[in-house]
């Protein structure tokens, strides 16, 4: 079974850090790009990052470049999301997801369970 | 970006009729860029279609999607009470990877 499990996340203050961790098993982790999917409490999916199985390749969005880092260990099947600068308005559940197949498409699944940020002070 | 527009925000729909949810994009998405997904409350979305017309593993066949270019639509035939959720689309084409706001199908 394929499963995608988040660290837990937190409360952090404005300007503060986190560093998310997804565990992944059931699929050769290696061979898949990955994603961060996120969702403000009552909001819509924002799709926030993509790293390419390699780690050739990654992309953000415009409202995480500069201060969000994704990046990835294949030898331990793990997937990571460094935020730095952290804002009231990246309070969110954070969602890991594993990309499709190949390189050309860029659906989601599955999805993890998610983890909350809370960034308050 | 590609910004995505889903109509209507709310459905209101009887069990066992048909739900019609559209997804519009501000331009062109192809014809194969287009995923849909649901989501029930307290958890994580699930990939219904991509590729605009193909069910993901264990979608059941109620579940249909079409469309191509800026217009596309998911219709959920004979509505079961386990449809009742928010279901969002996705373009693909080209990034920044954007959703729609997402329809809500309840209960009428």
């Amino acid at each position: 079974e394929v499963q995608l499990v988040e660290s837990e996340g937190g409360l952090v203050q404005p300007g503060g850090s986190l560093r998310l961790s997804c565990a992944a098993s059931g699929f050769p982790f290696s061979s898949y790009s990955m994603n961060w999917v996120r969702q403000a409490p009552g909001k819509g999916l924002e799709w926030l990052s993509y790293i390419t199985s390699s780690s050739s390749t990654i992309y953000y969005a415009d409202s995480v470049k500069g201060r969000f880092a994704i990046s990835r260990d294949n030898a331990k099947n793990s997937l990571f999301l460094q935020m730095n600068s952290l804002r009231d308005e990246d309070t969110a559940v954070y969602y890991c997801v594993r990309g499709a197949p190949g390189k050309r498409f860029h659906y989601f699944d599955p999805w993890g369970q998610g983890t909350l940020v809370t960034v308050s002070s | 970006e590609i910004v995505m527009t889903q109509s209507p925000a709310t459905l209101s729909v009887s069990p066992g009729e048909r739900a019609t949810l559209s997804c519009r994009a501000s331009q062109s998405v192809g014809v194969y860029n287009l995923a849909w997904y649901q989501q029930k409350p307290g958890q994580a979305p699930r990939l219904l279609i991509f590729g605009a017309t193909t069910r993901a593993t264990g979608i059941p066949a109620r579940f249909s999607g079409s469309g191509s270019g800026t217009e596309f639509t998911l219709t959920i035939n004979s509505l079961q009470s386990e449809d009742f959720a928010v279901y969002y689309c996705q373009q693909y084409s080209d990034w920044p990877l954007t959703f729609g706001g997402g329809t809500k199908v309840e209960i009428k």
